[in-house]
């Protein structure tokens, strides 16, 4: 089966500049998240969706960030604007049952961001 | 409020040998997974092992197993036979309630020949 796939690979803007990233799960996999992993760190929830409904994006910065999965399948996440802290990768994941707690996350590649 | 603490920054071991990279955790929800992922250079996260908080049994994937002892919680991983692609960081991540996966700060292992 197809992974999850994320584009782009790489970006590289200035601060202030908006940024989206794209993400298409694997198919079938109702549940997608959506995490920032800053170098050195572990991936940390912005967002998670059941279907094209949030079930928690308690930890997104509203003001600036926003992420939609329209028709339940492909997500965007937008960063307007950019700040410089806002430097990570930005990975995409999904998951087949998001109310069994067995049910394991599959990983995108990732998109790196870079603010300068 | 879950919590995972990896206290290992970074691991050295030799190849051929076993290695064990330490994680603890704290929840007040008695169901719960626990699962550990590893992350190459490349920066994919590859998905390793699974254990659930009512497994009788600590899990084995090939060379890996997942050292459980619920009482003390903590989790585990020990990676047998170290080979040099298993170079990476690792992460120990906890789910409560269908949430999403709550991660540890990772261990950076490095094999060496």
């Amino acid at each position: 089966e197809a992974g999850v796939a994320q584009s782009p690979r790489y970006k590289i803007i200035e601060k202030r500049q908006s940024v989206a990233f794209w993400c298409n799960p694997i198919s079938g996999h109702a549940t997608l998240y959506w995490y920032q992993q800053i170098l050195g760190q572990g991936p940390k929830l912005l967002i998670q969706f059941q279907n094209n409904g949030v079930v928690d994006d308690s930890q997104l910065p509203k003001d600036r960030f926003s992420a939609e999965r329209l028709k339940g399948v492909d997500s965007t996440l937008k960063i307007q604007p950019a700040k410089l802290e806002d430097s990570a990768v930005y990975l995409c994941a999904s998951s087949l049952r998001w109310t069994a707690n067995n049910s394991p996350l599959h990983f995108g590649n990732g998109t790196r961001l870079t603010v300068t | 409020a879950q919590k995972i603490t990896q206290t290992q920054p970074g691991m050295f071991v030799q190849e051929k040998e076993a290695v064990t990279l330490d994680c603890t955790y704290d929840t007040s929800d008695p169901s719960y997974g626990l699962f550990w992922y590893k992350q190459p250079s490349s920066g994919e996260m590859i998905f390793l092992i699974y254990q659930g908080s009512y497994d009788q049994q600590n899990a084995t994937e090939g060379r890996y197993s997942l050292n459980f002892q619920k009482a003390r919680k903590s989790a585990n991983l020990v990676i047998s036979a170290s080979q040099l692609g298993d170079s990476a960081m690792y992460f120990c991540a906890m789910r409560v309630s269908g949430y999403a996966l709550n991660f540890g700060k990772g261990t950076s292992l490095l094999v060496t020949p």
